[in-house]
C-alpha cells in the first residue's frame, strides 16, 4: 500500500516559472517530511525538510508548504533554472530513521 | 569530506546466485540505510542499523538481508538472486539514530540475468 502519493509524475516549465509538485499521505505518524533530488547515476539528495509543526519552510528558490489538517505537502521551486532539471521525491519519515517515498516527479525545465 | 561509498557500481549476475553489496557511509556517521530502487516500485526501504543493530526492516523477503561493522560499514547480501531483483540499490548515511537527514551514495546498479 503506497502510504506516500505524489503528483505529477512528469513536470515541463519554462525558465523562470515556478514548478509545484504535491505529496499526500496517509500515516499521522509520520513526523519528519523531506525532499529529495536526483539526477541520473546519482543518489537522491536532500533538498529541504519540513516538520508537521510548520506550514511553511524556504530555502532559496525552494520552499515546503504544509497542510497537516489535509495530510499534504508541496514543493514549490521559484524561478526554475534547466540545471533544476531532474526527479524530485518527497518522502515521509516513520519509525527511526525509515522513509517512505513518494513516486517521483521528472521535471524538465525548457531554456 | 567524502561522501557515502558504495561498491561495486555495477554487477551483473544470474538467477540462483548471491550477491554482497558494500557501503561506507560518511565519516563520523554511525547510522546506515539501505533502500532498493525501480521503475516499477520506486524507492523502498530495505533495513536501517545503528552501532551493528538492525533497527528497522522493510517488507523484503529473508532472502536480503544486512549488516553493519564496528567501523560503521555495511553490507547487504541478497541469496538466489531473482530476475526482479535487479535494482539500484542505494545506501544512506546519517550522523546517528536521531538525525533525520540522510546522505544517500550513487548506488549499486545490478542486473540479475
Amino acid at each position: 500500500q503506497q502510504q506516500v502519493k505524489q503528483s505529477p509524475q512528469s513536470l515541463i516549465v519554462q525558465k523562470g516559472g515556478i514548478s509545484i509538485i504535491n505529496c499526500a499521505y496517509e500515516n499521522t505518524a509520520f513526523d519528519y517530511f523531506p525532499w529529495y533530488q536526483q539526477f541520473p547515476g546519482k543518489g537522491p539528495a536532500l533538498l529541504i525538510a519540513i516538520r508537521p509543526d510548520v506550514s511553511e519552510k524556504k530555502e532559496g528558490r525552494f520552499t515546503i508548504s504544509f497542510n497537516k489538517s489535509a495530510k499534504q505537502f508541496s514543493l514549490h521551486i521559484m524561478d526554475s533554472q534547466p540545471g533544476d532539471s531532474a526527479t524530485y521525491f518527497c518522502a515521509a519519515k516513520g519509525a527511526g530513521n525509515m522513509l517512505t517515498f513518494g513516486g517521483g516527479t521528472r521535471l524538465m525545465v525548457k531554456p | 569530506k567524502a561522501g557515502v561509498t558504495q561498491t561495486p557500481r555495477y554487477l551483473i549476475k544470474t538467477r540462483g546466485q548471491q550477491v554482497t553489496l558494500s557501503c561506507s557511509p560518511i565519516s563520523g556517521h554511525r547510522s546506515v540505510s539501505w533502500y532498493q530502487q525501480t521503475p516499477g516500485q520506486g524507492l523502498q526501504f530495505l533495513f536501517e542499523y545503528f552501532s551493528e543493530t538492525q533497527r528497522n526492516k522493510g517488507n523484503f523477503p529473508g532472502r536480503f538481508s544486512g549488516r553493519q561493522f564496528s567501523n560503521s560499514r555495511s553490507e547487504m547480501n541478497v541469496s538466489t538472486l531473482e530476475l526482479g531483483d535487479s535494482a539500484l540499490y542505494l545506501c544512506a548515511s546519517s550522523l546517528d539514530a536521531l538525525n533525520e537527514k540522510l546522505f544517500f551514495g550513487s548506488g549499486t546498479q545490478l542486473s540479475v540475468l
